[in-house]
């Protein structure tokens, strides 16, 4: 999907280093969420975030990660002091209105951690 | 125990075969999504549904709500359906809960 745009594709970093993951939404979506996939497993839901407000972000760790989506601009995931662990691949989709309506995936950035 | 479960985790078909990979769910639902991931990582929606079936050229979906079941079928299977297939289940609030998903191998 192209309309959903993530960058980098691919962002290394070493541990104690900080990683800011973008998301731009479709044009006209106004809900964002990033979900995370570790090796061998499911997609993870992290958060859910509207215009300038985070609505959910109950799947997402309390310390060294943060999003936010602003008013302009695309949405960021922030993971400070990475750690080898949070080698992953992270999505992030949007929707236009309600939450549960028809997602449009980014391509995804896969973050590796040295 | 996950929230959504899938079956079968792999699966490889001759081409030409008729493909059906399950979902079941244990959460309140809004709406069901499948999802298909090539490798390279990018994701597709194939469908939305909170009733009954829909179908999109080779591809049908179904889910039987009482059931909290889903099946996608794929009719005449060829290559190119390689892939890794997601069930998706929205629930009331705000979250998806995602299967782990099945790798289907279609062979020539």
């Amino acid at each position: 999907n192209a309309g959903v745009m993530q960058n980098p594709r691919h962002l290394v970093r070493r541990r104690g280093q900080e990683a800011r993951l973008r998301c731009s939404p479709m044009k006209g979506h106004s809900h964002v969420y990033w979900y995370r996939q570790l090796p061998e497993e499911g997609l993870k839901f992290m958060v859910y975030l509207q215009k300038e407000n985070i609505i959910d972000e109950s799947g997402m760790p309390k310390e060294r990660f943060s999003a936010e989506f602003p008013k302009e601009g695309p949405s960021i995931l922030r993971i400070q002091q990475v750690v080898r662990g949070d080698s992953a691949a992270y999505f992030c989709a949007s929707s236009y209105a309600v939450p549960y309506e028809k997602l449009f995936f980014g391509s995804g950035t896969q973050l590796s951690v040295l | 125990k996950n929230e959504v479960e899938q079956s079968p985790q792999n699966l490889t078909a001759q081409e030409g075969e008729f493909i059906t990979i399950n979902c079941s769910y244990s959460v309140g639902i809004s709406a069901l999504h499948w999802l298909q991931q090539h490798p390279g990582g990018g994701i597709v929606s194939l469908f939305m549904l909170s009733s009954g079936k829909k179908k999109h050229g080779r591809l049908i979906a179904t889910i039987n709500i009482q059931e909290k079941h889903s099946s996608l079928h794929i009719t005449a299977s060829h290559p190119r359906d390689s892939a890794v297939y997601i069930c998706a289940v929205g629930n009331t609030g705000n979250q998806f809960y995602f299967g782990t998903g099945t790798s289907l191998t279609v062979i020539p």
